[in-house]
């Protein structure tokens, strides 16, 4: 089947822009997870989502970082005022559910780069 | 808060050695663990997971880990490694609904 899909696979943007990164997770997975991965680091937590609801958003950077999920499916994180220290690969991740061992499989990822 | 350490950040093996990729983890209960690898261009997947009962665990790919308590650590190993296994390795620890990822080490697979 299906995996996680995100696109695009590359967005180049200038510094002060706004950004949108979409994420489809597997069909009938209700957890949603976004990270973000810096070079020479593994994923950090931003933000993750069981059904349409935001259920832990600790580690959302700034306020200039936020996230939908209005139908409980596709998500969309959206960056404002983008900074060059935005530049990563953010990385999305969905599980049949949100317990701790529920398996997240995860996408290919969005490389952000910010001029 | 829980962390996770991977103290190399790159290992070079020769093909059809043995490999065995370091974790240790800091973290106040019974961790939930598990191992993913990176290839460029790929996305994460999960080789194994540790929850509970028996401390060796089996993953995919050949792979295997060991939870030891006493020295927090859940290192990966695999018997054989093939030039196919060259990618980059993360170890995890779960907490809640959300992982805490190491650094990562990068496996190079020498001819």
């Amino acid at each position: 089947g299906a995996g996680v899909s995100q696109t695009p696979s590359n967005k180049v943007t200038e510094k002060g822009k706004y950004v949108e990164l979409r994420c489809d997770p597997i069909s009938g997975h209700t957890a949603l997870y976004w990270y973000r991965q810096s070079l020479g680091q593994g994923p950090e937590f931003l933000i993750y989502f069981q059904g349409t609801g935001a259920a832990d958003d600790s580690g959302l950077p700034n306020d200039r970082f936020f996230a939908v999920r209005p139908e409980g499916s596709v998500s969309t994180l959206k960056i404002q005022r983008t900074e060059r220290g935005d530049s990563a690969v953010y990385l999305c991740a969905s599980s049949l559910n949100s317990g701790s061992t529920d398996t997240q499989y995860f996408g290919p990822g969005t490389r952000l780069t910010v001029l | 808060a829980q962390s996770v350490t991977q103290p190399d950040i790159h290992i070079t093996v020769s093909e059809g050695a043995s490999l065995e990729l370091r974790c240790n983890y800091s973290y106040g209960a019974t961790p939930y663990l598990f191992w993913y690898v990176q290839s460029p261009g790929q996305g994460l997947q999960l080789l194994l997971k540790y929850f509970s009962g028996d401390t060796l665990v089996q993953g995919i790919k050949g792979f295997e880990a060991e939870f030891k308590r006493s020295q927090s650590s859940f290192n990966l190993r695999k018997p054989s490694v093939h030039w196919s296994d060259a990618a980059e390795y993360f170890c995890a620890v779960g907490l809640y609904s959300t992982l805490t990822f190491g650094k990562g080490t990068m496996l190079l697979v020498s001819p």
